[in-house]
């Protein structure tokens, strides 16, 4: 058990809808990323937060959108779904500063399908 | 920019032999931090391994081991006496220790074969 728990584990849904996962880092960690991965590709960058304030921006896209709130949970809502938005959705989140390896502590992911 | 090179798409190996998965990197940053991480058909992704840009010896964690050569831009994890608990995809990782993103490669997908 990694600590970082992702809400829901799986998602079924159809096109044009709007769909809100939700990510807990582990205690005490401060940073958490969120990746794509479709079937059978790499893990996609997509944003990261850091103590509420968003840190970096990998490719999101602008239907996609996210926040972290004061009690360090996320959120990732994609709006206006399509057949492709269909992934494995990770939420990571990590203890940053010095004397860290900074390793990422994944969730178990979100999967989504759009049908 | 951060770029992770896997050219391994797909790896056999051989039930208790050692297996080699290639990573190289690009970066122009001396300090950085380089990762392996698992992911089994079940879908998480486990941590394996760290190599910081500044460590004189290559790290190793039980069977897993990395090879470091950081002229060669090179972070190769090598994995001794292989179970069949290890097939599994394998994704390298870089990240700078002042920067923010994150970086996974492709990924080598390692079967082992009894």
């Amino acid at each position: 058990d990694s600590g970082v728990t992702q809400t829901p584990k799986h998602l079924i849904t159809a096109t044009g809808q709007r769909v809100t996962l939700r990510c807990s880092p582990r205690s005490g960690d401060l940073s958490v990323y969120w990746y794509q991965q479709s079937l059978d590709q790499g893990l996609q960058f997509l944003i990261q937060y850091y103590n509420g304030e968003e840190r970096a921006k990998g490719n999101i896209l602008e239907r996609f959108s996210a926040q972290q709130f004061p009690d360090l949970h996320s959120e990732l809502n994609l709006s206006s779904l399509e057949l492709g938005d269909s992934a494995l959705y990770f939420c990571a989140s990590s203890l940053e500063g010095q004397g860290n390896t900074g390793e990422l502590f994944f969730g178990e992911g979100s999967r989504l399908t759009v049908l | 920019a951060q770029k992770i090179t896997q050219t391994q798409p797909g790896m056999f190996v051989q039930e208790k032999e050692a297996v080699t998965l290639d990573c190289t990197y690009d970066t122009s940053d001396p300090s950085y931090g380089l990762f392996w991480y698992k992911q089994p058909s079940s879908g998480e992704m486990i941590f394996l391994i760290y190599q910081g840009s500044y460590d004189q010896q290559n790290a190793t964690e039980g069977r897993y081991s990395l090879n470091f050569q950081k002229a060669r831009k090179s972070a190769n994890l090598v994995i001794s006496a292989s179970q069949l608990g290890d097939s599994a995809m394998y994704f390298c990782a870089m990240k700078h220790n002042y920067g923010q993103n994150f970086v996974f490669g492709p990924g080598t997908r390692l079967s082992v074969l009894p």
